[in-house]
Formats: structure tokens, C-alpha cells, sequence
């Protein structure tokens, strides 16, 4: 069965560096999701993709945070500089597309991010 | 505006006792409507999902959930939950004008008593 790939799974960084997170897709999935997960409350949308286009990012942190998904397969989280809040579990979810049939979303097994 | 409620934060489970988790939703049209379990430090795999039809969804691992429109309702059920089960359960509604993206509820930590 196909799944969604992320890597690394765990980071520790210190405040003010920089950290990428990887994720790749379910093959043919159009749509890829972002998700910041504090412990103990859902995940919280950072960025949607649909392709390599930005479907929607109202909610990313853009002094600090971006994403790109520069030929619509995989794609790329980036924190810079990290800060202590920026703790939390970083998800990654693909959809097959944006019509109903399609709508699941899948997860890949997550990045847990400790800034120090 | 849409929205998902769990009103359970936790529940505590006997081991070989039924379940049943909360749902319920704000949504102006039609939902589809989703369950996803996660354990300790992974993602989030489905469970199962509604879209239309029968209102009595099967999903993987014995769990079942049942739409009630009237009541903006899709609890989750299990007949008997075995340890395995401990987990925290996501139920997500499908907001087909906002770009398919799924309105998150807060989540119910289900615990299992031995």
C-alpha cells in the first residue's frame, strides 16, 4: 500500500537555526498538505498545495516559515530561524484530488520538531 | 462558520467494553465527514469516512460511526475495544468551498482499563 513519506522523523535544533522537513506524496496525489500538530489539540493547516501551485498559506508564519513543492511531487517545510513555539509535530497529508471520491486526506508518519 | 466539536477530552475504557466517541458539526451543506486515529508519536490514519448513502459507515479495525443529520451528528462506535485501541481519535468534516480542505476537531484521548 503507498504512503506518505516524511523525513526526517525527529529534530533537534537550537532557537535561531534553520530546519527543513521532506515530504513525499502518495504517487499521483495532486493535492498536499502541511499540518503543525501541538501535542494534545488537532493539526492546525500551515499550507495547502494543489500541484506545484499554492492553494492556500493564510495561516503560515511567512517571516519565518516557507514551503515549495517546485514540480508538484514532493516537497519542502522550512523554519528559519526556529523558535522555542515552533516546537510541535510537522505532518504531511496528500489527496488524490479535490473532488468528492477523493476528499481523504494521508498522513505520513510526521517530523517531531524540539527547538532547544 | 464551520466547525467540529468532540466534547470529550478523554474517555476511559474497560478493555472488552463498548465505545462510542462524540461528533458533532457546524456545516451549511451537505458534509463529508471523516474519523482518523493516531497513536503515541505517529500520524494520523483513517478510519473511515462518510459521504453519502447509507448512513452506517464500517471502517477498518472493527470501528463503525453513524451520520445523523438531524442531530449534525457522526459518532464513533466500537462493539468491543481491545488495548490496542488507546489511541487519540480526530473527527474532520470536509468543506467541499474551501478547497476541500477538512475542519479539525480537538480530539478524544481514549483510555484503556486492563
Amino acid at each position: 500500500e503507498a504512503e506518505v513519506a516524511q523525513s526526517p522523523r525527529y529534530k533537534i535544533t537550537e532557537k535561531s537555526q534553520a530546519v527543513a522537513f521532506w515530504c513525499d506524496p502518495i504517487s499521483g496525489h495532486a493535492t498536499l498538505y502541511w499540518y503543525r500538530q501541538i501535542l494534545g489539540q488537532g493539526p492546525e493547516l500551515l499550507v495547502q498545495f494543489q500541484d506545484e501551485s499554492v492553494v492556500d498559506d493564510s495561516q503560515l508564519p511567512k517571516d519565518r516559515f516557507s514551503a515549495e513543492r517546485l514540480k508538484g511531487v514532493d516537497s519542502t517545510l522550512k523554519i528559519q530561524p526556529a523558535e522555542l513555539g515552533d516546537s510541535a509535530m510537522y505532518l504531511c497529508a496528500s489527496q488524490r484530488s479535490g473532488t468528492a471520491g477523493g476528499y481523504e486526506q494521508y498522513f505520513g508518519p510526521g517530523t517531531r520538531l524540539t527547538v532547544t | 462558520a464551520q466547525s467540529v466539536t468532540q466534547p470529550d477530552i478523554h474517555i476511559t475504557v474497560s478493555e472488552g467494553a463498548s465505545l462510542e466517541l462524540r461528533c458533532n458539526y457546524s456545516y451549511g451543506a451537505t458534509p463529508y465527514l471523516f474519523w482518523y486515529v493516531q497513536s503515541p508519536g505517529q500520524g494520523l490514519q483513517l478510519l473511515l469516512k462518510y459521504f453519502s448513502g447509507d448512513t452506517l459507515v464500517q471502517g477498518i479495525k472493527g470501528f463503525e460511526a453513524e451520520f445523523k443529520r438531524s442531530q449534525s451528528s457522526f459518532n464513533l462506535r466500537k462493539p468491543s475495544v481491545h488495548w490496542s485501541d488507546a489511541a487519540e481519535y480526530f473527527c474532520a468534516v470536509g468543506a467541499i468551498d474551501s478547497n476541500y480542505q477538512l475542519i479539525w476537531g480537538a480530539g478524544t484521548k481514549l483510555i484503556i482499563k486492563p
